[in-house]
């Protein structure tokens, strides 16, 4: 069981939009903006997609989006593509000085 | 662009020791913490450890701590995971990552290292 919880798998259609949860505790998602969204596709490295809850690295579509309520952060990908089909991870740090990841969430695009 | 290479991974039994090395380069490797994060078959990722940019200041998961040692030597640009007393459990892609500033996020990735732990 993953310190962050995230709903297994999420689908749309091209041209759609999707939500992923990341549930944690006032502990980590809850106490601090240090949320980061990871993409990875089979047998590659995991890629940066959303960091310090809502920010976006250079190079990242602003389809890629992400913000936070309470213990809860997400990540909405609008305008779903065929090549942003793949695993999504959310990841805190702790207070207890260390991080968490969420147990990843399988994108499907229909 | 960053490039981190990662090696020193393999088959090993279970209780046996390893040491996986991190190369870096195109980066000032003393002013980032640099982590180790690992994907298990079928799992998702998780971190194993991390370190400060001077080498002063680690980080371990509950899962790892009194097993695992991270180190990095600044003049050789590389950073280190000393493996011990390795469990079946510890199977994994084994990747390093750099921070972008603090402990996360994890801005570049290497391709990660296969570390496998037979029974």
């Amino acid at each position: 069981q993953s310190a962050l919880t995230q709903p297994a798998s999420v689908s749309g259609s091209p041209g759609q939009s999707i939500t992923i949860s990341c549930t944690g505790t006032s502990s980590d998602v809850g106490g601090y903006n240090y949320v980061s969204w990871y993409q990875q596709h089979p047998g590659k490295a995991p890629k940066l997609m959303i960091y310090d809850v809502s920010n976006r690295p250079s190079g990242v579509s602003d389809r890629f989006s992400g913000s936070k309520s309470g213990n809860t952060a997400s990540l909405t990908i609008s305008g779903l593509q065929a090549e942003d089909e793949a695993d999504y991870y959310c990841s805190s740090y702790t207070s207890s000085s260390t991080v968490f990841f969420g147990g990843g969430t399988k994108l499907t695009v229909l | 662009e960053v490039q981190l290479e990662e090696s020193g991974g393999g088959l090993v039994q279970s209780g046996g020791s390893l040491r996986l090395s991190c190369a870096a380069s195109v980066f000032t490797f003393t002013d980032y913490a640099m982590s180790w994060v690992r994907l298990a078959p079928g799992k998702g990722l998780e971190w194993v450890s991390a370190i400060s940019g001077s080498g002063y200041t680690t980080y371990y998961a509950d899962s790892v701590k009194g097993r695992f040692t991270i180190s990095r030597d600044n003049s050789k640009n590389t950073l280190y995971l000393q493996m011990n007393s390795l469990r079946v459990e510890d199977t994994a892609v084994y990747y390093c990552a750099k921070a972008r500033r603090g402990v996360i996020p994890f801005d570049s990735w290497g391709q990660g290292t296969l570390v496998t732990v037979s029974s």
